[in-house]
């Protein structure tokens, strides 16, 4: 059963525009989320978190936004570039620091000139 | 620091042997765990440990033993490879106080014939 579920398995974003990539998760015990970027044949790189207590937190052209009462969060990438395209992965933590991480499927980003 | 390193990059088995899966951490990180990747599934936890001595299991752990003798190494155990097995193998550690960030080595590529 999964509890963290990225629904759409790729997206493709001209340069310069925005790109949304959501996940939805299912168990309210979930404190804080990830965003992981993977490029082919290298592991996963942290991207950017957001803590529970808040609804949005940015980092450059990388925002998150987590929707609590619908338990969904997203992540904006603005202005997109080819550099972006990869594998995101979101990701959520329960509860306590000793907890695991779970871990979307992916959505393949490929941004186009 | 290295970071996470895992040895071998790539391997090829034949169905029924066993090998290690080798990977280190030169981050004092007490939290370390095993993935593999699949095309269309994700990160799924193979097995994951807290501290030396202590070890759990994920999601998909039948087939593979983990031990944790030092907080540095985390060998993932394959008792008798399967065609199934056929995956990327990503390592990955994290401190079990404060943030939850999660880092991940290149991943090992394994193919069972």
């Amino acid at each position: 059963d999964q509890q963290v579920k990225q629904n759409s398995p790729s997206l493709s974003v001209q340069e310069g525009r925005i790109s949304i990539l959501n996940c939805d998760y299912t168990n309210s015990m979930f404190d804080y989320f990830l965003w992981y970027k993977k490029y082919p044949a290298e592991g996963p790189t942290f991207l950017i978190s957001i803590s529970s207590i808040k609804d949005k937190n940015e980092d450059g052209r990388f925002t998150v936004f987590l929707n609590k009462s619908a338990k969904h969060l997203s992540l904006h990438i603005v202005p997109s570039q080819p550099g972006d395209s990869a594998v995101y992965f979101c990701a959520a933590n329960r509860g306590s620091t000793l907890g695991r991480l779970y871990f979307g499927r992916g959505t393949q980003l490929t941004v186009w000139p | 620091n290295a970071g996470v390193t895992q040895t071998p990059k790539f391997q090829v088995l034949k169905t029924g042997q066993s090998m290690t899966l080798q990977c280190a951490q030169d981050m004092n990180h007490e939290y370390m765990s095993w993935y593999r990747q699949d095309p269309g599934m994700g990160l799924r936890l193979i097995h994951y440990s807290v501290g030396a001595g202590i070890t759990d299991q994920g999601e998909v752990p039948n087939g593979y033993n983990v031990s944790r003798s030092t907080t540095e190494d985390f060998p993932l155990r394959l008792l008798s490879a399967a065609p199934s097995q056929t995956s990327v193998y990503f390592c990955a550690s994290r401190r079990t106080g404060g943030i939850v960030e999660q880092f991940f080595g290149p991943g090992t590529r394994l193919t069972v014939l």
